[in-house]
């Protein structure tokens, strides 16, 4: 069976400090990954997909980058976090292709001071 | 553009029927589906409509027309365990990775 990893689970940073949250995904190959962003009783945001090593696709722009140095591990970074990059991230996957649903990690919880 | 609208929050009582509504505007449509997530957990998947129609699954049924942009998600037999918020997500067509696009997400409280 398939299993999604993130850590870490909860981090707390300060302004202006770096960011790494890693997912890594068991169980499938050629996944297509996906992170999101959740803040406080809102809706998810879709930052970042992709769809093979080194293909990242960007959704909103942002001091935020994203990489996939592996087939199933995706990489979130920041080189220097905001006020406003405080949220819940999940990272995702999906069977290769278009037609399939995601499946949602156990998530991270950035709180930015 | 991309618009999707859910009601806010929503209250029912343990044993009753309740109906989440969506409406999307959106570029294009390749599928609606309907997450449920609890408070500080991921969402887990309910249910994926790309046909008109409606889906049955259990005490879920999911329901989609795409010529209005509108679809519900239907929940019997209420429990307890069902406060939580429910995510509406369309997907765009094809060439952009099986992306999600999500709307805000409906509090459902369930009261005995």
């Amino acid at each position: 069976s398939q299993t999604i990893h993130q850590w870490p689970a909860t981090l707390v940073q300060p302004v202006g400090s770096p960011l790494s949250l890693e997912c890594t995904v068991e169980g499938t190959s050629n996944p297509n990954l996906y992170w999101y962003r959740q803040a406080a009783g809102r809706g998810l945001q879709l930052l970042f997909y992709s769809v093979g090593i080194g293909q990242i696709s960007s959704e909103v722009p942002q001091n935020l980058s994203a990489s996939r140095p592996q087939d199933r591990q995706f990489i979130l970074s920041s080189k220097k976090l905001l006020l406003s990059d405080s949220g819940f991230y999940l990272c995702a996957w999906s069977r290769g292709g278009e037609n399939n649903e995601q499946f949602f990690g156990p998530g991270t919880r950035l709180t930015v001071l | 553009g991309q618009n999707i609208d859910q009601p806010t929050e929503m209250t029912a009582t343990e044993g009753a029927i309740v109906q989440i509504n969506c409406t999307y505007q959106t570029s294009g449509f390749n599928g609606l589906f309907w997450y449920q997530q609890h408070a500080g957990e991921a969402p887990t998947f309910l249910s994926y409509n790309v046909l008109d129609g409606l889906e049955e699954k259990g005490r879920f049924s999911s329901f989609l027309s795409r010529s209005k942009g509108y679809s519900y998600l239907l929940l019997k037999e209420l429990q307890m365990k069902d406060s939580a918020s429910y995510l509406c997500a369309v997907r765009p067509p094809y060439n952009q990775g099986g992306k999600l696009i999500f709307g805000q997400g409906t509090e459902l409280s369930v009261k005995p």
